[in-house]
C-alpha cells in the first residue's frame, strides 16, 4: 500500500492564483481530512470528509474548497490565494471506527 | 475552548539520558489523546491513542502515560534517531463526526551521539 499521498510537494503562487492540492488514499478508508500547520500555532483542521459526497468545514475553512467524489481522493482547491496561505498542508485518513489517523507526505505552499 | 500545551518547546539529549516531554490539555471531555512522531518535512506518524486516566503504552524506548490533566512521553535511554518533533493532541468528545483533533506546537527533541 502506497498510504496516504499528496501531489505537488512544493508549490510557489502568486496572490489571486488558484490550484488544486492532490490527495489520495489506497486503505479504503471512509474518513479523510485537510490540516495546514504553521509555526507555533500546531495543525489545525480546514475540512474534512466522512465519505464520498460528504463534506464539513473543520476549524480554519475560509479560502478553501473541497469535494470527494471518490472514497480514494480528497482534493483542495485554493480559490484565490493569498498570503496568509502560506503554510505546510497535511492531508489524513483513517477509519471511521478508528481513532488513528494516517498522514500524507504535505505540501509546502508558499503565496507570494 | 480546549487547548494543548506541550513542554518543553525543545530538548537536547546525550545518547543514553532518558527524560520526559510533557502534554498539559483542557477539554470539556476526552474522547482520546494521541502522541505522534514528525520527522523534519515529513508527516506526522501516529505512535499512541489513550483513553483513560492511568493507562500507559509502550513502543520500544516509548513510554505514555495520562492522568486527567496531562500526559507524558517517557523516552527511556534515547538513540540519535529518536530524535523528531513530538506532538500531542487530543480529541474531545463534542468533536463527533469532525474527528477534529487539538494539536499542541509540539517539542523538538535533538538526541546527541
Amino acid at each position: 500500500n502506497a498510504g496516504v499521498t499528496q501531489t505537488p510537494k512544493f508549490q510557489v503562487l502568486k496572490t489571486g492564483q488558484s490550484m488544486t492540492l492532490q490527495c489520495a488514499q489506497d486503505m479504503n478508508h471512509e474518513y479523510m481530512s485537510w490540516y495546514r500547520q504553521d509555526p507555533g500555532m500546531g495543525l489545525r483542521l480546514i475540512h474534512y470528509s466522512v465519505g464520498a459526497g460528504i463534506t464539513d468545514q473543520g476549524e480554519v475553512p475560509n479560502g478553501y474548497n473541497v469535494s470527494r467524489s471518490t472514497t480514494e481522493d480528497f482534493p483542495l482547491r485554493l480559490l484565490s490565494a493569498a498570503p496568509s496561505q502560506t503554510s505546510v498542508y497535511f492531508c489524513a485518513s483513517s477509519y471511521l471506527k478508528g481513532n488513528e489517523q494516517f498522514f500524507g507526505p504535505g505540501t509546502r505552499l508558499t503565496v507570494l | 475552548e480546549d487547548q494543548v500545551t506541550q513542554s518543553p518547546e525543545a530538548l537536547r539529549l546525550q545518547e543514553g539520558e532518558s527524560s520526559s516531554l510533557n502534554c498539559s490539555y483542557t477539554v470539556s471531555g476526552l474522547r482520546g489523546l494521541f502522541w505522534y512522531r514528525q520527522d523534519p518535512g515529513k508527516g506526522p506518524e501516529f505512535l499512541f491513542t489513550l483513553y483513560s486516566a492511568g493507562e500507559e503504552k509502550e513502543k520500544e524506548r516509548l513510554k505514555a502515560t495520562l492522568t486527567k490533566k496531562e500526559s507524558f512521553l517517557h523516552i527511556t535511554a534515547p538513540k540519535p534517531e529518536d530524535s523528531a518533533t513530538y506532538l500531542c493532541a487530543v480529541r474531545p468528545i463534542s468533536s463527533g463526526s469532525a474527528r477534529q483533533l487539538t494539536f499542541g506546537s509540539g517539542t523538538q527533541l535533538t538526541v546527541l551521539p
